[in-house]
């Protein structure tokens, strides 16, 4: 693989399942991202991040977790799905901070009934 | 609060030239992107200009002043696949990047 993968492509989940968005990059970039993409609204950082080991709170953390026990790999985690977290969920990743770009997976639209 | 402004929608010809403004609001600066999406699809990297002045890549070109906390997005020569949306996006002070909701840009022939 080069670049990001994400899995599920696309996931109708009933509403109170726990569902975990996979994230993989093969680009050994220190930094990861989970975003979320709404009509009308930015993107809006779910958490991020900095280096394998730690993590942090974006912008709209509520209702998600993430760990990065490696490098590769950044899931992310709605441990009880609710109808407002239907959403396209992106994840990203840099080589490290400040002035670098992001670069994006394909993301995964998540319906929840 | 921390707020980045660009248009919603554009309209423009194909051939034409382009221009999508972004104001932009946010506690501390330390650079501004602008990416383009379409639809459908994951954003990817357009520019990124940190310093004040014309960046020019190809057709592409980003204009940054930091004093009046504005930048510009200015596409030459339309053509049809350049319809999508271009997201204009800032970062702040701790270096998360603050996104605009992006402008979409409909090419006519």
């Amino acid at each position: 693989i080069a670049g990001i993968t994400q899995a599920p492509t696309s996931q109708i989940l009933a509403a109170g399942r726990r569902m975990t968005l996979r994230c993989t990059q093969d680009m050994r970039h220190n930094a990861m991202y989970w975003y979320r993409q709404d009509l009308g609204l930015g993107l809006r950082l779910i958490h991020y991040s900095n280096t394998a080991g730690t993590t942090g709170k974006g912008e709209v953390p509520d209702g998600y977790s993430v760990s990065r026990a490696n490098t590769d790999d950044f899931p992310l985690t709605l441990a009880s799905a609710v109808p407002s977290q239907t959403s396209v969920y992106f994840c990203a990743s840099s080589d490290g901070q400040g002035g670098n770009e992001q670069f994006f997976g394909p993301g995964t639209r998540l319906t929840v009934l | 609060g921390q707020n980045i402004d660009q248009p919603t929608e554009m309209t423009a010809t194909e051939g034409a030239i382009v221009q999508i403004n972004c104001t932009y609001q946010t506690s501390g600066f330390n650079g501004l992107f602008w990416y383009q999406q379409h639809a459908g699809e994951a954003p990817t990297f357009l520019s990124y200009n940190v310093l004040d002045g014309l960046e020019e890549k190809g057709r592409f070109s980003s204009f940054l002043s930091r004093s009046k906390g504005y930048s510009y997005l200015l596409l030459k020569e339309l053509q049809m696949k350049d319809s999508a949306s271009y997201l204009c996006a800032v970062f702040d002070s701790n270096y998360q990047l603050i996104w605009g909701a992006g402008t979409k840009l409909i090419i006519k022939p």
